[in-house]
């Protein structure tokens, strides 16, 4: 099947620090790409849908100022974060689909895991 | 508003025996359903998918979940579980006509399979 690389698995950053997290296609290109976040022992939440040469949506009550999302290219798209915070710790995790793929063909990254000192 | 409910948040069973995790859902339209699996330090792998064609949806893996309209379930079974079934496993949701990626997640169910 395709896949989702993420980078890096994890991070550990001081706290007042950016983070940025990538998230590439290997094999397809995606024009939409999507970033959720999963607390411990939660079920993941979308973040904001990224999109290929345009501005991301956020979903009601994601910062879209903390959370810069980036989608260049592709099969690219990047998550920072930034001034990061204790409470920013957490799982982040994207997904992608491949252009002109059917619904639900989401595949995912294995995700980056940040850790806020 | 559309939700998920996964009744069990951990189940365990031992390797040859039946596997059953239950999902309940909460939909106003025709929704499509899913199941993925996260292995540890893995990303999420679809398993199977509902999306108004036959209610009994046979996956990878040796996984099925049949669709009950009635009860508004999407359970997912496996006739021998496997050491290599050992992982969280998530039911999802995505209304009839919403975006790709507004995927509603269930909290997730552990299956530890014992040898």
């Amino acid at each position: 099947g395709a896949v989702v690389s993420q980078h890096p698995s994890w991070v550990i950053c001081k706290s007042g620090t950016s983070v940025k997290i990538e998230c590439r296609s290997l094999d397809f290109q995606a024009t939409t790409m999507f970033w959720y976040r999963q607390f411990p022992k939660q079920s993941l939440m979308l973040m904001a849908t990224s999109n290929e040469g345009s501005k991301a949506t956020y979903e009601q009550g994601v910062e879209k100022d903390k959370f810069l999302i980036n989608h260049a290219s592709l099969t690219l798209s990047t998550l920072t974060v930034t001034s990061a915070h204790p409470e920013d710790s957490s799982f982040y995790i994207c997904s992608a689909s491949p252009s002109g793929g059917s619904i639900g063909e989401l595949f995912f990254g294995e995700g980056s895991r940040l850790t806020v000192l | 508003a559309q939700s998920v409910t996964q009744l069990d948040s951990h189940v365990s069973v031992s390797e040859g025996t039946p596997v059953l995790l239950r999902c309940n859902y909460s939909s106003s339209y025709s929704p499509s359903l899913f199941w993925y699996v996260q292995h540890p330090n893995k990303g999420l792998q679809l398993l199977l998918k509902y999306t108004s064609a036959a209610t009994l949806v046979k996956g990878i893996n040796g996984f099925e979940a049949e669709f009950k309209k009635s009860e508004t379930s999407f359970h997912l079974t496996k006739p021998s579980a496997h050491m290599s079934d050992a992982a969280e496993y998530f039911c999802v949701v995505r209304e009839y006509g919403g975006s790709q990626g507004n995927l509603i997640f269930g909290k997730g169910t552990k299956l530890s399979v014992k040898p």
